[in-house]
């Protein structure tokens, strides 16, 4: 079946320093959306992604969707510590609205 | 509040017995999704519904699941029999069909725990 992972697992950062967590989709992807998950908390969306090699910024997030359609990244500029939490990419592929979410990246930022 | 809401948060039961969860989305949603989260790990696809139409269901999903959306706005998802690894957070989202984004709205999740 299809499968999206992430890695790393887990990131501990000094805060100030950069965040990169990366998605993998075993079959190609009709849209990719970036949620976030704090810890107690529920996935709140951040972002979706449509179009082959698209990139999209909110502030010091940068999220980019591969050529293939296949994989993803999220960047985080300069981390801070209300970045903490887990954050998931979720793929959905053609004809269906299901999303598959990734096994997500931990954040922990250390002041 | 005009989010998400879930009932109950928290339920604790013993091992054979019926659980019902429900979930009442945003009000102009008309696709309501049901999640299923364990410690470490993402959330886990069971089913959605647009509008009262069960439109695709796991096939990770056991008979002793089911869940319904009668009237097409909250919905409820029932276990029968509950075995300890259904211990996990069930979390419900909902979303509207025709936006040009397919953002989900989660809610807060009940936590249910199989003793």
């Amino acid at each position: 079946g299809q499968q999206v992972m992430q890695i790393p697992q887990y990131q501990h950062v000094q805060e100030g320093e950069d965040f990169t967590t990366y998605c993998n989709s075993s079959t190609t992807l009709s849209n990719i959306q970036w949620y976030k998950q704090r810890p107690g908390g529920h996935p709140v969306f951040l972002i979706q992604l449509v179009k082959s090699g698209e990139v999209k910024k909110q502030k010091r997030l940068t999220f980019q969707f591969g050529e293939a359609k296949k994989n993803s990244s999220l960047h985080i500029t300069a981390t801070q510590t209300t970045d903490v939490g887990t954050y998931f990419c979720a793929g959905q592929r053609y004809n269906t609205d299901k999303l598959i979410f990734g096994t997500g990246t931990r954040l922990q930022v250390f002041p | 509040d005009t989010g998400v809401s879930q009932n109950p948060r928290h339920k604790i039961t013993k091992r054979g017995q019926n659980v019902t969860f429900r979930c009442d989305p945003i009000s102009e949603h008309n696709r309501l999704y049901w999640y299923r989260q364990t410690l470490g790990q993402g959330p886990e696809f069971l089913t959605y519904f647009q509008n009262e139409a069960q439109l695709e269901k796991s096939r990770l999903l056991s008979d002793r699941f089911s869940a319904e959306r009668p009237k097409g706005s909250f919905s409820t998802l029932e276990i029968q029999r509950t075995e300890q690894g259904d211990s996990a957070m069930y979390l419900c989202a909902s979303s509207q069909a025709d936006s040009s984004y397919n953002e989900q709205f989660f809610g807060p999740g009940t936590r249910l725990t199989v003793l």
